[in-house]
C-alpha cells in the first residue's frame, strides 16, 4: 500500500533559524512529490519534485528530491512568524489517477517571535 | 470570487440524516477533486472529476458517498445516513487539468459535525 510518512509531526522553533522538513514516499511507481502549506484551512500549493537532485526554490524556502531514497526535503531558512502552518507531503496513489493524492500527516510548524 | 468556493463553511447535523456540500469551482478549471480531512490527519481523496464525468471515484469510502457534477462546474458531495465517523473537513479543490504543475487550487472546505 502507497504511503507518505513526514517527519517530525511537529516542530517549535525561533524567528530566524532555518528548518529541515522531512518526508518519505513508499510507492510502487514514483511518478511525483508534492508540498502544500496549511496555514488555516485550505491547503496551498509549494512545489511539485518529479527529478532527482534538482532543488526548487521559492524564496526563503527550497525543496529537493532524493528519487533513490523516495525521500524529500523542504528547507525554510530565516523563519517568519508567518511560516507557522501545517506542512503537507503528498504523491499520486499508484493505479490511480494523478489527482489522487496520498497525503502525509503532515509536519506542525510553530514560529516562536 | 476569484477562488474555489465552498458551502456551508459548518454543517452540524445529526445521525442518520442526509447532508449536501457544494463546491464551486475556479472558472475555466475542468478537473475537479473532493478530499476529506479528519483531525490530525492529512487529506483523503474521495472522488475527482475532468468535466461532468466522475473519472475516478476510488476513494469513497462506501455507497452512503455520491458526489455530481452535471454541467462541468459546481459540484455537489451528497452523503446519506450520516454517521459520526463522518465528522471531518470536506475540501474541494480544482484545477485546469491534471497536468504537469501539481497546483489543486483549494477551498477553505466545509466542517461537517455529525452529532
Amino acid at each position: 500500500e502507497d504511503k507518505v510518512v513526514q517527519s517530525p509531526l511537529s516542530l517549535v522553533v525561533h524567528e530566524g533559524d532555518t528548518v529541515t522538513l522531512n518526508c518519505s514516499y513508499e510507492v510502487t511507481n514514483f511518478r511525483s512529490l508534492l508540498w502544500y502549506k496549511q496555514e488555516k484551512k485550505a491547503p496551498t500549493f509549494l512545489f511539485m519534485l518529479t527529478s532527482s537532485g534538482i532543488e526548487k526554490k521559492s524564496g526563503r524556502l527550497s525543496s529537493i528530491l532524493d528519487k533513490k531514497e523516495l525521500s524529500s526535503i523542504l528547507n525554510i531558512t530565516a523563519t517568519q512568524t508567518g511560516d507557522s502552518a501545517i506542512y503537507l507531503c503528498a504523491g499520486p496513489s499508484y493505479g490511480g489517477s494523478q489527482g489522487n493524492l496520498i497525503f502525509g500527516k503532515g509536519t506542525k510548524l510553530s514560529v516562536k517571535p | 470570487g476569484a477562488g474555489v468556493s465552498q458551502t456551508p463553511s459548518n454543517k452540524v447535523t445529526e445521525k442518520g440524516k442526509y447532508v449536501e456540500l457544494r463546491c464551486d469551482p475556479i472558472s475555466g478549471h475542468t478537473a475537479l477533486y473532493w478530499y476529506r480531512q479528519s483531525l490530525g490527519q492529512g487529506p483523503e481523496f474521495l472522488i475527482y472529476f475532468q468535466g461532468t464525468g466522475a473519472a475516478d471515484d476510488s476513494g469513497l469510502p462506501n455507497d452512503r458517498f455520491f458526489a455530481v457534477r452535471p454541467e462541468g462546474s459546481v459540484s455537489t458531495l451528497k452523503i446519506q445516513r450520516t454517521e459520526r465517523g463522518d465528522s471531518a473537513v470536506y475540501l474541494c479543490a480544482s484545477s485546469l487539468s491534471l497536468g504537469d504543475s501539481g497546483e489543486l487550487f483549494f477551498g477553505e472546505g466545509s466542517r461537517l459535525t455529525v452529532l
